[in-house]
C-alpha cells in the first residue's frame, strides 16, 4: 500500500516563472486536498476536490493558482508567475468518505528567488 | 484571534517523561479533532482523531477533548527520542466544510 506521492520534492524557481506541481493521492481515495504550509506554521488549506469536482477553494489561492484533478485520480497545483511570497511547503492529502482521516504526502517545497 | 491557538514551544523532556500537549480554540463548530505528528522536512502523519468531548487512547498516546473550554490535549507516555518531532492539531466541523484548520504546532524534543 502506497501512501500520497508527491512531484517534485523540491523546486527551486526564479521570480515570475511557473510551476507545477502533481499529487498522487491513496488509491481509491475519491477526495483530494492542497494545503501550504510555511515555517513555523501549521498547514492552510487551498482547496479540495471530490473526484474530479473542485468543491472548495479558501481565499488564499489567488487568481494565480489553479488546481485540477481531471480524471478524478492525480492532481495538480500550478502556480503562475511566482512571487517570493509563494515560498512555502505544498502538501496535498487524500481521504475516503471521512475528511477527518486525511493522510498527507511529503510535500513540496518550493523556494522562489 | 486565530481560530485555533497552540503553543508553539519547544518543549524539551526526558526520556520516559510524560508529554502534554494542548491546544485552544475559539470556533463552537468543530467536531473532530485530530492530532498529527510532522518530522522535520515531511509531511504531517495522522496520530489519531476525536469526536466531539472524551478520551482517546492508542498505545502511549491518550487524547482529550472538553468542549466546555474548548481545550483538547494530547498526551505522551514513557516518551521516547523517536518521539522528537512538531505536534499539530487540527479541527473540522461537521457536515460543512472540509477544510482542516490547524494549530501552529509544537516542537518537542526528547532527550535520551
Amino acid at each position: 500500500d502506497t501512501g500520497v506521492s508527491q512531484d517534485p520534492r523540491h523546486k527551486i524557481t526564479k521570480r515570475g516563472q511557473n510551476v507545477t506541481f502533481r499529487c498522487d493521492p491513496i488509491s481509491e481515495h475519491n477526495r483530494l486536498y492542497w494545503y501550504r504550509q510555511t515555517l513555523g506554521q501549521g498547514p492552510e488549506f487551498l482547496t479540495y476536490f471530490q473526484n474530479e469536482a473542485q468543491l472548495e477553494k479558501s481565499r488564499l489561492l489567488s487568481d494565480r493558482f489553479s488546481a485540477e484533478r481531471p480524471k478524478g485520480s492525480f492532481s495538480t497545483l500550478e502556480i503562475q508567475r511566482t512571487e517570493q511570497g509563494d515560498s512555502a511547503m505544498y502538501l496535498c492529502a487524500s481521504s475516503t468518505g471521512s475528511a477527518n482521516e486525511q493522510y498527507f504526502g511529503p510535500g513540496t517545497r518550493l523556494t522562489v528567488t | 484571534q486565530k481560530e485555533v491557538e497552540q503553543d508553539p514551544g519547544p518543549l524539551s523532556v526526558p526520556e520516559g517523561a510524560i508529554v502534554s500537549l494542548n491546544c485552544t480554540y475559539s470556533n463552537s463548530a468543530f467536531q473532530y479533532f485530530m492530532w498529527y505528528r510532522q518530522y522535520s522536512r515531511k509531511g504531517p502523519e495522522l496520530l489519531m482523531y476525536t469526536y466531539s468531548s472524551g478520551n482517546k487512547e492508542d498505545g502511549r498516546f491518550t487524547a482529550q477533548v472538553d468542549k466546555s473550554s474548548k481545550y483538547i490535549s494530547l498526551f505522551i507516555r514513557d516518551s521516547q527520542p523517536s518521539d522528537s518531532a512538531t505536534y499539530l492539531c487540527a479541527m473540522i466541523t461537521q457536515g460543512g466544510s472540509e477544510k482542516l484548520v490547524f494549530g501552529k504546532g509544537t516542537k518537542l524534543t526528547v532527550n535520551p
